[in-house]
C-alpha cells in the first residue's frame, strides 16, 4: 500500500540554524500538508500545497517557513533560523483531492519528523 | 477555536472491554473523522462520518455524529492491546483539518 515516506526521523540542530525536513508524497496525490505537534499538544495545521503554490497557511507558519515541491516526487519544509519553540513533530500529509466541505476525502500521513532544537 | 475538547483526556481499560471516546466542536460541519496515532508515529485515519449521518460502523469502530449537540462519539468494542494508542476527532475548515486534543486509550491485556 502507498505511503507517505519522511526524513529523517529525528533531527537535532542548534538554535538559529535552519532545517530542511524531507517528505515524498503518495505519488498521485495533489495536495500536500505540513502540521506540526508539541510534546503533549494537539496538531496544528501549518501549511497546505497545491499546483505548486501555498494555498492556505496558520499564523504558525511565518517568514521563518517555507516550502517547497523541489521535483514531481519530493516536498520540503524549511526553517530558516530555528528557535527552541520549533521543537515538535513535524508531519507531511498528502491527500488525493482537497479537504474541504465539497470534496471529502482523507488525508494520508507520515510517520514524522522529530526536530529537537537545543 | 474551531474545536472544542475531547473527553475523555485519557482512558483505561481491560481488554475486551469497550472504549468510548467524546468529541465537541464549535462550527458547522461536512464531516468529522477520527485519526489514531500510536507513540511517536504519525496520524492513520480511522473513519469519517458526513454531517448528513448520524451513525457509521467500520469494523470493530462505532462513530455517532449528533450536529444538534456539536459533538462525535467513537466506540471501541472488544478492545484490544493493540487499541493502545491516542484518538483524535478531527473536523475540516477550508484545506486543513483541524484536530481535538485526542483520548490516550491504553488496552490493558
Amino acid at each position: 500500500e502507498p505511503e507517505v515516506t519522511q526524513t529523517p526521523s529525528h533531527q537535532v540542530t542548534q538554535m538559529g540554524q535552519e532545517v530542511i525536513l524531507h517528505c515524498v508524497p503518495i505519488s498521485n496525490h495533489l495536495y500536500f500538508y505540513w502540521y506540526r505537534q508539541i510534546l503533549g499538544q494537539k496538531v496544528e495545521f501549518l501549511v497546505s500545497f497545491y499546483n505548486n503554490e501555498i494555498s492556505e497557511k496558520s499564523e504558525i507558519f511565518d517568514d521563518q517557513f517555507s516550502v517547497e515541491r523541489p521535483d514531481g516526487s519530493n516536498f520540503t519544509l524549511k526553517i530558516r533560523s530555528t528557535k527552541l519553540e520549533d521543537s515538535a513533530m513535524y508531519f507531511c500529509a498528502s491527500s488525493a483531492r482537497r479537504v474541504s466541505g465539497r470534496a471529502i476525502y482523507e488525508q494520508y500521513f507520515g510517520p514524522g519528523t522529530r526536530l529537537t532544537v537545543t | 477555536s474551531q474545536q472544542g475538547e475531547e473527553d475523555p483526556q485519557a482512558l483505561s481499560i481491560q481488554e475486551g472491554e469497550n472504549a468510548t471516546m467524546n468529541c465537541s466542536y464549535k462550527t458547522s460541519i461536512n464531516n468529522l473523522q477520527w485519526y489514531r496515532q500510536n507513540s511517536g508515529r504519525g496520524l492513520v485515519h480511522l473513519i469519517l462520518i458526513r454531517s448528513n449521518e448520524r451513525e457509521k460502523h467500520s469494523g470493530r469502530l462505532r462513530v455517532t455524529l449528533d450536529t444538534s449537540k456539536k459533538s462525535s462519539s467513537l466506540l471501541i468494542t472488544a478492545s484490544r492491546a493493540a487499541d493502545t494508542a491516542s484518538y483524535f476527532c478531527a473536523t475540516v475548515q477550508g484545506g486543513k483539518l483541524i484536530f481535538g486534543q485526542g483520548t490516550e486509550l491504553s488496552v490493558k491485556p
